[in-house]
């Protein structure tokens, strides 16, 4: 499968507990998104990459979260002290982004986060 | 900001019957993506549209962009019960061709037998 592979799929984690979620994006993309989405709304724009650089990261995105892309292939998500606001699916994508080609993102099937 | 708005936010249609959905921006989209989430599923590309006035079609899906590129339409002729799911619009950053997609709300499409 060369889709974009998101773990692990599903997560329930106590309220103030650390989780991380992992991601990889199809090999030959150069970029490399984080969403969010809850329950009846569209994707949320958390924070993208070009290869290993983090260009853009949403207001969303509190100081509790961080996302790396150490060696501009695989992604991790960190959530520090979750919150049960927290919970929602989390989706990676990735994209060969050229002029010629446009953006076209492909996503994961994406990380599901309970906080209880 | 950049905003991207998509009505209705339900459409409950018997199966043969026709379906549309709307996707409005505040301002004008270099392209505009149109993307389908299955319930308890992920978004999946369907199409990209990048001239003014655009239509394209994929079977019995029609996709449209309008003159202006602040508007666009996703028409579904004589739905089949594969067509549930929810419908998203996605527009780039202003002014961008390659920036982040903003999406829609959806629409979410029911289809009863």
């Amino acid at each position: 499968d060369t889709g974009v592979s998101q773990n692990p799929r599903h997560k329930i984690t106590k309220r103030g507990q650390n989780v991380t979620f992992r991601c990889d994006p199809i090999s030959e993309h150069n970029r490399l998104y984080w969403y969010r989405q809850t329950l009846g709304q569209g994707p949320e724009f958390l924070t993208y990459f070009q290869n290993e650089a983090q260009l853009e990261k949403s207001r969303l995105l509190s100081d509790r979260f961080s996302a790396e892309r150490p060696k501009g292939s695989f992604s991790t998500l960190e959530i520090q002290r979750t919150e049960q606001g927290d919970s929602a699916m989390y989706l990676c994508a990735s994209s060969l982004a050229t002029v010629r080609s446009g953006n076209t993102i492909y996503f994961g099937e994406g990380s599901w986060l309970t906080v209880v | 900001g950049q905003q991207v708005m998509q009505i209705p936010q339900y459409q409950h249609v018997q199966e043969g019957e026709d379906f549309t959905t709307y996707c409005n921006s505040s301002t004008t989209l270099s392209n505009i993506q149109w993307y389908k989430q299955r319930p308890g599923g992920h978004p999946v590309f369907l199409i990209q549209l990048v001239k003014s006035g655009e239509v394209k079609k994929q079977k019995r899906l029609t996709f449209q962009f309008g003159e202006a590129k602040k508007n666009s339409s996703l028409h579904i002729t004589a739905t089949q019960t594969t067509d549930v799911g929810t419908y998203f619009c996605a527009g780039p950053d202003r002014g961008s061709t390659l920036g982040r997609l903003y999406f829609g709300r959806g629409t979410q499409l029911t289809v009863w037998p």
